[in-house]
């Protein structure tokens, strides 16, 4: 089973709609967690941590359920510039510092 | 220009012959990872970095080897390329000071095809 699941898509998504999905983790001890975007054959980038309470950025909201191991991302008043792979990425402190577990990504396609 | 810089940034070479990848980095990062990334896959850690002369094996090493004699360069070597190694490496740093859970900021990344 992989540390980290996601659902690869794509969701194709109206312009102005929202969008959202999850992504489970496995190890209950997994402390930090983020989401990542990656643009089409670029490099990863940090779009938001996620905090236990729940956090906001913009039209972009990520949630956490620590109870069922998982964590969401919604995008509100989706523009086409926001079609990307979305990285759903977790990290076990107690396993080392600073590395990340990667999830394999979920396709958003906004259309016009 | 300060950033994180991969070279080359694409590669074809064949099975056996061993290649470097090479990244250099101008913030004062003490953590530097490599990844390699391939459909259907997340992004693998190969080996990290703490300092300088201070490496550590990632989930995906087998192949590999990395060195760190200085804090800005962190090279991979694939001492006898295999068509399994065919992927997209990114190096990524992170910033000292906030090591649990710090955003690594990624390399461009290197495509390399291995015939």
């Amino acid at each position: 089973r992989k540390e980290v699941e996601q659902d690869p898509g794509p969701f194709n998504v109206p312009e102005g709609a929202t969008v959202a999905f999850n992504c489970t983790y496995s190890n209950s001890a997994s402390q930090s967690f983020f989401w990542y975007r990656q643009d089409c054959r670029k490099e990863p980038k940090l779009l938001m941590s996620v905090y236990s309470s729940g956090n906001e950025d913009g039209r972009f909201t990520a949630q956490l359920n620590r109870a069922s191991q998982y964590i969401s991302l919604l995008i509100r008043d989706s523009k086409l510039s926001d079609s990307a792979t979305y990285l759903c990425v977790v990290n076990l402190i107690t396993d080392s510092w600073g590395k990340l577990q990667f999830g394999a990504g979920t396709q958003v396609v906004v259309t016009p | 220009d300060a950033g994180i810089t991969q070279s080359p940034r694409y590669k074809i070479t064949e099975t056996g012959r061993q290649v470097t990848l090479m990244c250099h980095q101008t913030w004062s990062h003490s953590y530097m990872f490599w990844y390699r990334q391939d459909l259907g896959h997340g992004l693998r850690l190969i080996y990290y970095s703490a300092a300088a002369d201070i490496t550590d094996k990632g989930e995906v090493p087998d192949g590999y080897v990395v060195s760190r004699s200085k804090t800005e360069n962190f090279p991979l070597t694939l001492e006898s390329a295999t068509r399994s190694q065919t992927s997209v490496y990114f190096c990524a740093s992170s910033e000292p000071g906030q090591p649990t859970g710090a955003e690594q900021f990624f390399g461009p990344g290197t495509r390399l095809t291995v015939l």
